[in-house]
């Protein structure tokens, strides 16, 4: 299993600036993952980080609006940027070890 | 992306009853896993499944990969408070999928 950090877990923000959400792991891994579950949703992947490249988005997020980073095996942040009302979500990141995936507390995010 | 098809989609039941949720696919998939996830926190990994008709056990949770590669069950035993949360399967392929999600209500 891996162990799985973020901060902050939960902000308020206003509208127009941007948050930066870090997530550390105990262990290396080569894959991690950021999710967003809005209110009584399931999770919808917004993107795939691995160390030394790109970020790899899914259809619907880009990279201008939700910037990542991957500096190393056990660390990754996701940037959202300019914010609206309509990213007020819970974003979440997760890892995969020996095929199963596990996540991360979650990020509790709030634009006003 | 895709999602699965997780029935049913919200359950109220007495503490100690049985419960049952499924989840299914049009697609075949190579592992299922099953998460609670609790107000405030992320999913929990509860049981993961590798081989069709693999049925496992954890505690008083049981599940099965069903025999084609394209369902999943899960069964709660015996009920009880803490059960309550929002369980949701998941699927992999070539990635994964998460289900849509089952609320759970245990009332005391």
């Amino acid at each position: 299993s891996a162990v799985i950090s973020q901060k902050p877990s939960r902000d308020i923000c206003q509208r127009g600036t941007s948050l930066t959400i870090q997530c550390q792991v105990d262990s290396q891994v080569t894959m991690m993952f950021w999710y967003r579950q809005q209110p009584g949703q399931s999770l919808t992947l917004i993107a795939t980080a691995n160390q030394g490249s790109e970020a790899t988005y899914e259809s619907g997020f880009v990279i201008d609006k939700f910037p990542i980073s991957r500096p190393n095996l056990t660390f990754s942040t996701l940037t959202v940027s300019n914010m609206s009302p309509e990213d007020s979500s819970i974003y979440l990141c997760s890892v995969e070890a020996n095929g199963e995936q596990y996540f991360g507390p979650g990020t509790r995010l709030t634009v006003t | 992306g895709q999602q699965l098809n997780q029935s049913p989609q919200s359950m109220f039941i007495q503490e100690g009853e049985d419960v049952s949720m499924n989840c299914t696919s049009s697609s075949i998939f190579n592992t299922w896993l099953w998460y609670k996830q609790d107000p405030g926190e992320g999913p929990v990994l509860l049981i993961a499944l590798y081989k069709a008709g693999e049925l496992t056990s954890n505690g008083r949770l049981t599940a099965q990969f069903g025999i084609t590669r394209k369902d999943s069950f899960l069964n709660i035993s015996a009920s009880i408070p803490s059960d309550v949360g929002i369980y949701f399967c998941a699927g992999t392929g070539n990635q994964f999928y998460f289900g849509t999600g089952t609320s759970l209500t245990v009332i005391p």
